[in-house]
């Protein structure tokens, strides 16, 4: 248990279907990230969010949408997807400007199939 | 782009210390190094992180060269439970972690 929890685990959705991944995080942390893991591929860094603003996005296709209405809560909107998107949708959050470094903790993530 | 380079894999035996290099030539003086873990494509485990001198935890050692130029992350008892992709990141800005390939460590028997 790492403090983010994100929901649903698993998610199977159609090109047409509009659908939310939602995370959340209880460590008192005020920047929360999405990242995307596709099939055997390195983490791609997807949005940053600080105190509700976004600060990085990194070239991500507009059919993925975040929201960001606290610093303990993120969501992923998603419509219009291709199967291309199907991997594994992580969400972190970490606490940044401490003198002790900005350790950012992840969620279990949430494994998306797009038929 | 991550910002450290790594051995694609590693073999060690169980029982035995697993050092695990990266190298980060283009650190700056404030930036922290920082090792997380992925088994099975979970989401990554924090394990440790450093700026300058050298730090131990429960489940590590993170060792820093003096011009820190490049660490080691040491399991000092590996098990067959610390198989995993293990990642060494420099964050750009101090909050954007980004991962590389990381190094594949086998745990053997």
């Amino acid at each position: 248990e790492t403090g983010v929890t994100q929901t649903p685990r698993h998610l199977v959705m159609g090109m047409t279907n509009k659908k939310s991944l939602k995370c959340e995080q209880h460590l008192g942390h005020n920047a929360m990230y999405w990242y995307k893991q596709s099939a055997k591929k390195p983490l791609e860094l997807m949005f940053v969010y600080n105190f509700k603003e976004q600060t990085e996005n990194n070239s991500v296709p507009s059919r993925f949408s975040p929201e960001c209405p606290n610093s303990s809560h993120l969501f992923l909107h998603l419509h219009t997807l291709q199967p291309e998107d199907s991997a594994l949708y992580l969400c972190a959050s970490s606490r940044p400007g401490q003198p002790s470094g900005n350790t950012i903790y992840f969620g279990e993530g949430s494994w998306l199939t797009v038929v | 782009d991550a910002k450290t380079t790594q051995p694609p894999s590693m073999d060690c035996a169980e029982g035995r210390a697993a050092n695990l290099p990266c190298n980060h030539s283009t650190i700056s003086g404030n930036e922290y190094v920082y090792w997380y873990r992925q088994i099975h494509s979970q989401g990554p485990q924090y394990i440790i992180h450093g700026l300058k001198n050298n730090e131990t935890n429960e489940m590590a050692s993170l060792i820093i060269t003096e011009d820190r130029k490049s660490s080691t992350l040491i399991l000092p008892h590996a098990t067959l439970r610390d198989t995993a992709v293990y990642y060494c990141i420099v964050p750009y800005n101090f909050n954007k972690f980004y991962f590389g390939s990381g190094t594949k460590l086998n745990v053997k028997p």
